[in-house]
């Protein structure tokens, strides 16, 4: 079965610090997907990427999906507290099912 | 606002007592989900329905039952409760095929002694 991995686990930055979060995935990816958690809460939907060397941004936060489309990255330039929570990957588990897994996050504080 | 609702946000039980966690959309979607998210395993499906009227097993399936009662709602039921079933529970939905992702409710949190 399809495993999603997730690098760094816990990560923490100064404000104002870039950083990267990486998904790489057992199998080749049909769908990855991007969501942040705040702590206690639900998850909220970031970006999807179904294209090999696609890349698409939402304010500071930049995801990439390489050509081979096995990994992931996720980019935050200048970071801010806002910033902060839990990070996840999700991916189709299986193709043409509805089996859709999970990363097993990253969780990113941002110091003031 | 638009979205996922669960209830209840927080559930004590005690071992062997039965409960059903209640999930509602009202954003028109045809697919919703159960998911499970503890320590240091991510978030594992345990049921999902594709579309009013299917529902297929997940992942973590044992010792769950689940109703689409219509396309807005979706019960999850714990038929007998085990401390092992401590978790924190989220409901999502989706269209069939979205570029948007699912949409998650702010999860029931249970605890069983």
């Amino acid at each position: 079965s399809q495993e999603l991995e997730q690098s760094p686990q816990s990560l923490i930055v100064q404000e104002g610090k870039n950083l990267t979060i990486n998904c790489t995935s057992s199998k080749t990816l049909y769908g990855l997907y991007w969501y942040k958690q705040k702590y206690g809460e639900g998850l909220i939907f970031l970006m999807m990427l179904q294209k090999g060397g696609e890349e698409k941004s939402h304010e500071k936060i930049t995801a990439k999906l390489d050509e081979k489309k096995q990994q992931s990255s996720l980019h935050i330039t200048a970071s801010q507290p806002s910033h902060a929570g839990i990070y996840l990957c999700g991916a189709d588990g299986e193709k043409g099912t509805y089996k859709y897994i999970f990363g097993t996050g990253t969780r990113l504080k941002v110091l003031a | 606002n638009a979205g996922v609702t669960q209830t209840p946000k927080f559930q004590v039980l005690k071992t062997g007592q039965s409960m059903t966690l209640q999930c509602a959309q009202d954003m028109n979607h045809n697919s919703m989900y159960w998911y499970r998210q503890d320590p240091g395993m991510g978030l594992r499906l345990i049921y999902y329905s594709a579309s009013e009227g299917t529902t297929d097993k997940g992942e973590v399936p044992n010792g769950y039952n689940v109703s689409r009662l219509n396309k807005r709602e979706f019960s999850l039921r714990l038929e007998s409760a085990a401390p092992s079933q401590t978790s924190v529970y989220f409901c999502a939905s989706s269209y069939i095929r979205s570029n948007y992702g699912y949409t998650f409710g702010s999860g029931t949190r249970l605890t069983v002694v």
